[in-house]
């Protein structure tokens, strides 16, 4: 089955304890994408990789890292996490630059 | 600076009933527009992409319709039924080369009730 897998699904954590959100696809999609999504904000784009070794910034990058070292996985790290990060996480994927992006289900990140 | 408005926040329907949602944009040039649908607690899932040259696509009971001239789009839901409800949202992707983000709407929150 095609799938962008995130993983954790929740997670609860303290400022400035480093943490990482997995993203895994199966579609061999070249295009990745992070979006956090919050209250009367919708979604914005954190960071999008357009293949192995190529990221950019998306609208709201700062405190944020990516990397892509391989082309079904796309991580995001958070260095020194903070409360003002706390929100709900999705990791994309498509494979066209025109077509349709898949979204993984979610991670509900909690920083205290 | 780029933006997509959408139309009405949040909206309430009875199950059967027919509804629009609409969405404006700012974005130019401009290379597709998309609808998503998102389910509480869940990642949205595309229901259609439309280019410049495209007036409407329908993907089931939804029809998206657009208006390049006027920068406007909507999206039609026939026959509503419960599991409509759910969050609407629509995405710009403008058309400058070597551009790939997206602008997203903030979303139309649809309750479909029996």
């Amino acid at each position: 089955e095609a799938q962008v897998t995130q993983n954790p699904r929740y997670l609860i954590t303290v400022t400035g304890k480093k943490l990482t959100v997995t993203c895994s696809q199966n579609m061999n999609h070249e295009y990745m994408s992070w979006y956090r999504q919050d209250p009367g904000l919708g979604l914005r784009q954190i960071y999008y990789s357009m293949n192995v070794e190529v990221t950019d910034k998306g609208d709201v990058p700062e405190g944020y890292k990516v990397s892509r070292k391989e082309k079904r996985n796309f991580p995001l790290i958070l260095e020194s996490p903070s409360p003002n990060q706390t929100s709900l996480y999705f990791c994309a994927s498509r494979g066209q630059s025109e077509g349709p992006q898949h979204f993984g289900d979610g991670t509900r990140l909690s920083i205290l | 600076k780029n933006q997509v408005e959408q139309s009405p926040q949040s909206l309430i329907i009875l199950e059967g009933k027919n509804c629009t949602l609409q969405c404006n944009y700012t974005v130019s040039p401009f290379s597709n527009l998309r609808w998503y649908k998102q389910d509480t607690g869940r990642g949205p899932v595309s229901l259609t992409i439309m280019t410049f040259s495209e007036n409407t696509k329908s993907n089931g009971r939804y029809t998206a319709t657009l208006d390049a001239d006027t920068k406007q789009s909507s999206l039609h839901i026939t026959a509503s039924q419960l599991s409509d409800s759910a969050s609407y949202i629509c995405v710009v992707r403008p058309g400058r080369a070597g551009s790939y983000q997206l602008t997203f709407g903030k979303g139309t929150k649809l309750s479909v009730i029996p």
